[in-house]
């Protein structure tokens, strides 16, 4: 069964470091999403993709952040220079063409640690 | 804005049935979902319900909607000790747009 995969399954970083967490989303799908979870807090939304640019983003996805589909397989994020708050795990998702039974698929997460 | 709420933690014991209730804010909410987290996994998508839909049963669970209280209750028949993990409700008002997630209900089942 197709699904999304996510590399590294652990990042650790100094603080001020920039950090590039890939995904690879489900091979037909066409809209690519990031979300994260801060240790015991709720799965947070950041930022979804379609059609090359972003569609929307939150208020956490401020300047530090960026996303970028650099080939037809790969959807990564940036963080440009990683701060202490940082520190969560990194969800990457996909869904497919649009229609009454496509959902968002996630990947297993990468643990972001910011020292 | 949007809000998701579910109860924190719901201890039941094996081959009981298990219901976990979530209540929602956003009357715009169109998909309703059911995602299993297990310990050091991603987020697995368990059901799913569209608001124009009561219940919908799948094998051992059941997806229950009251639109007019914003009420989502998933049932787990026959609860087995592999169903113990985290369970998270999450909405949507479009498709292809942001889920918004409950804090997750904590699931543990006694043998």
């Amino acid at each position: 069964e197709p699904e999304v995969t996510q590399t590294p399954s652990h990042q650790v970083t100094q603080m001020g470091q920039e950090v590039i967490l890939r995904c690879v989303p489900i091979s037909n799908h066409l809209y690519f999403y990031w979300y994260r979870q801060i240790l015991g807090q709720k799965v947070e939304f950041l930022v979804s993709f379609y059609n090359n640019e972003i569609s929307e983003k939150s208020e956490i996805f401020d300047d530090q952040f960026s996303v970028e589909r650099p080939d037809g397989s790969n959807f990564t994020l940036k963080i440009r220079s990683t701060k202490l708050e940082d520190s969560a795990m990194y969800f990457c998702a996909s869904s497919g063409l649009q229609g009454a039974t496509d959902t968002q698929y996630f990947g297993p997460g990468t643990r972001l640690t910011v020292l | 804005g949007e809000d998701v709420e579910q109860s924190l933690f719901l201890s039941v014991r094996e081959g009981d049935s298990s219901v976990i209730n979530c209540t929602y804010t956003d009357s715009s909410s169109t998909y309703l979902y059911w995602y299993k987290q297990e310990p050091g996994a991603g987020l697995q998508l368990l059901t799913y319900i569209f608001s124009n839909m009561d219940m919908k049963q799948d094998q051992r669970l059941t997806v229950l909607l009251n639109k007019k209280d914003k009420h989502l209750s998933l049932r787990i028949a026959d609860t087995q000790t592999g169903d113990s993990a985290i369970y998270f409700c999450a909405e949507t008002e479009e498709y292809g747009n942001k889920l918004v997630f409950g804090a997750g209900t904590i699931l543990r089942v006694k043998s």
